[in-house]
């Protein structure tokens, strides 16, 4: 089994600052893929950055890096310069196993401040 | 560009009507899946699909079935909807290992 857990249900933020979305995992699988997705008011859902289980490195994608710590089973979102566009619902997931099917958090909403 | 699309994007229906909610996608890709989504609230795998001729139910029980005769194509179908079925639909697919991309959404309301 597989669970992703989002403490925060809501975030707010200055509009150029940074912010950290956490993320706690579990898993009985060794090898195992972390990802975060974005999903604004309209209600797409779009991948955002992805961490593997035996990545060394932290995963970065411009503005988004993901701070990854294995032996607290945490994978937090860090978003830099936050713009007024990043308002959003953010959801982490976790796919592993066999059938390596995501499994989804209960988000956490952000909003940005001017 | 989209590569996975949903239709429609949003639909009205009385009670009782069958719907079907149509999912294509152009990647390729063998693994397809639905999930159900009220507003605000976490994404719920109700279908998936490994390739053509295989559909396994998901974690949350839903009255909906799937279909997959193509692998490009991962229709969901209620026969009766009911205003319990109000809810977004949301569908993905993923290559082997890799994350999965989403359509759009269809957003149903059953009044």
């Amino acid at each position: 089994a597989q669970k992703i857990t989002q403490t925060q249900p809501g975030m707010f933020v200055q509009e150029k600052e940074a912010v950290t979305l956490d993320c706690t995992y579990d898993t009985s699988d060794q090898s195992y893929g972390l990802f975060w997705y974005k999903q604004p008011s309209s209600g797409e859902m779009i991948f955002l950055i992805y961490q593997g289980s035996y990545d060394e490195q932290n995963a970065t994608e411009g503005r988004y890096s993901l701070n990854f710590q294995k032996a607290r089973k945490s994978a937090n979102l860090v978003i830099s310069a936050s713009q007024l566009g990043d308002s959003a619902m953010y959801f982490c997931a976790i796919a592993s196993g066999g059938s390596y099917i995501p499994t989804f958090g209960r988000g956490t909403s952000l909003i940005v401040h001017p | 560009e989209a590569d996975i699309y949903q239709t429609p994007r949003y639909l009205v229906i009385g009670t009782g009507k069958k719907i079907t909610l149509e999912c294509s996608q152009t990647m390729g890709h063998d693994k397809m899946y639905w999930y159900q989504q009220d507003p605000g609230m976490e994404l719920h795998l109700i279908h998936y699909s490994y390739g053509v001729n295989s559909t396994e139910k998901g974690d949350l029980s839903s009255e909906s079935t799937v279909s997959r005769i193509r692998t490009e194509h991962f229709p969901l179908t209620l026969e009766s909807a009911r205003p319990s079925h109000t809810s977004q639909y949301l569908c993905a697919t993923a290559g082997v290992n890799t994350e999965a991309f989403f359509g759009q959404g269809t957003r149903l309301t059953v009044v």
